[in-house]
C-alpha cells in the first residue's frame, strides 16, 4: 500500500542544521508532490513547502524561505527537508505527505527534530 | 496569509452522539479544504478533501460541507475511535494554513 517512512529522530544544537528523509512506498514517486508540514509541542500544524517530486520544482512558505530546502532523489523515491540555522523553536515533529488531487495522503510517521544546547 | 479559525476549541460528547466543528478562513478558498484527524503520539490522517470527497477508506459517518469562507465537519454516531483532534486546512493559495484544531472528548 501507499507509505512514506520517514528517518528517525535528531538532535541538534542551535545554529546546526538537519535533514530529514521521507522515502515512498507503493505507487509512482515521480507522479506526485511530497509537501513537509510541522507540528511544535501543543501547536497547530504548520506547512512548510512541497517539491514536484517529477520536475523538482519547489515551493516554500516565505517563513522558512532562505533556511529550508526540499529536494529529491527520484532513483530512491525519497524526499529530503533540510532545515538550516536552527533555533529552540524548531523543535518540532516534522511530518512529509504525499500531495495530489486528494490533497495530502498519507502522511509520514513523522520525525522529531529536538533543538537544544 | 489566510487564517483558519475553528469552533470549538474542544468538544465534550458521548458515544452515539453527532457533533459539528466549525472551520472559518479569513478570506475565501473556493471548496480547497481539508479535514485530518489526529491521535496523540500520531500522524494526522486525512478525512476529507476539497470540502466534502471522502478520502478511500473513510466511513461515512465523517461528512464535509461549505463553502468560501464557511465549512463544516459532522461527525455521526460516534465511536471511541472518534475521540481525537480535527483540524481543518486550506490550500486555495500559499502558504497553506490550518486551523487551531478541535479536541473531541469523551462525556
Amino acid at each position: 500500500q501507499v507509505q512514506l517512512v520517514q528517518s528517525g529522530a535528531e538532535v541538534k544544537k542551535p545554529g546546526a542544521s538537519v535533514k530529514v528523509s521521507c522515502q515512498a512506498f507503493g505507487y509512482t514517486f515521480t507522479s506526485h508532490a511530497i509537501h513537509w508540514v510541522r507540528q511544535a509541542p501543543g501547536q497547530r500544524l504548520e506547512w512548510m513547502g512541497w517539491i514536484n517530486a517529477g520536475t523538482g520544482n519547489t515551493k516554500y512558505s516565505q517563513k522558512f524561505q532562505g533556511r529550508v530546502n526540499i529536494t529529491r532523489d527520484t532513483s530512491a523515491s525519497t524526499a529530503y527537508m533540510e532545515l538550516s540555522s536552527l533555533r529552540s523553536e524548531d523543535t518540532a515533529v516534522y511530518y512529509c505527505a504525499r500531495g495530489g488531487p486528494r490533497g495530502l495522503d498519507p502522511w509520514g510517521q513523522g520525525t522529531l527534530v529536538t533543538v537544544s544546547s | 496569509d489566510i487564517q483558519m479559525t475553528q469552533s470549538p476549541s474542544s468538544l465534550s460528547a458521548s458515544v452515539g452522539d453527532r457533533v459539528t466543528i466549525t472551520c472559518r478562513a479569513s478570506q475565501g478558498i473556493s471548496n480547497y479544504l481539508a479535514w485530518f484527524q489526529q491521535t496523540p503520539g500520531k500522524a494526522p490522517k486525512s478525512l476529507i478533501y476539497a470540502t466534502s470527497s471522502l478520502q478511500s477508506g473513510v466511513p461515512s459517518k465523517f461528512s464535509g460541507s461549505g463553502s468560501g469562507t464557511d465549512f463544516t465537519l459532522t461527525i455521526s454516531s460516534l465511536q471511541p475511535e472518534d475521540f481525537a483532534t480535527y483540524y481543518c486546512q486550506q490550500y486555495n493559495s500559499y502558504p497553506y494554513t490550518f486551523g487551531q484544531g478541535t479536541k473531541l472528548e469523551i462525556k
